[in-house]
């Protein structure tokens, strides 16, 4: 019963360090997404994926980017962080018209 | 454009008490879904309803229960008789199922209910 899962849960990162956000799902959708959450805001799009080898931008994908090899990994890069990178991240997969089913939540930190 | 709007930022009661949340979406779409997801303090993701444009009946699980008015735009949800544990922030959320599913999130509204 594994669903979503990301790592790192908590990352300190110093003014321009790159890291990589990982994120698997053992349910076999194809929709998978990343979304960031800054304080007392909703829940931004940031990039998505509708299968393996498919990706496209979201609302807010300046200073990030992805990949989906395969269809259970769907990592997000960040390539030079910048506090405005401070934030939580969500990964999410969907089968598809329903209900997306998120994961933890990683929780960054770039100072 | 979608948008979702909770105008309300915070509600505080106290247990026992009802209390309703509000949300009020925009969308150019004939069909599209309606979420409510629930985020505890521990930070999860949890949801809680998905509502088809095509269904407006009002649905009742629990405690719970969700009001879709597709006149007013609006697809309310209500807590009957509030507990400790449903202190949270909820969203609510619009997703276009011809369009990838993408979430479109409202701001969230804090519940705080006070024992």
């Amino acid at each position: 019963n594994a669903g979503v899962t990301q790592t790192p849960k908590f990352r300190i990162l110093k003014i321009g360090q790159s890291m990589t956000l990982q994120c698997a799902q053992d349910m076999n959708h194809n929709y998978m997404y990343w979304y960031r959450q800054d304080p007392g805001m909703g829940l931004k799009l940031i990039y998505y994926s509708v299968g393996a080898g498919i990706t496209d931008k979201g609302e807010v994908p300046n200073g990030y980017n992805v990949s989906r090899s395969t269809t259970e990994d769907f990592p997000l890069r960040l390539e030079l962080a910048a506090p405005s990178q401070t934030s939580v991240y969500f990964c999410a997969s969907s089968p598809e018209t329903t209900e997306a089913f998120f994961g933890q939540g990683t929780r960054l930190t770039v100072v | 454009a979608q948008k979702v709007t909770q105008a309300q930022t915070e509600i505080s009661v106290v247990e026992k008490e009802d209390v309703t949340l509000d949300c009020v979406y925009e969308t150019r779409d004939t069909t599209y879904y309606l979420f409510w997801y629930k985020q505890p303090p521990s930070g999860e993701l949890v949801f809680l309803i998905r509502r088809n444009s095509f269904d407006e009946q009002n649905e009742i699980s629990g405690r719970y229960s969700w009001n879709f008015q597709k006149s007013t735009s609006s697809f309310n949800f209500t807590i009957t008789a509030s507990q400790v544990v449903d202190s949270a922030v909820y969203f609510c959320a619009l997703s276009d199922p011809y369009n990838t599913d993408k979430l479109i999130f409202g701001t969230g509204t804090r519940l705080q209910v006070f024992p």
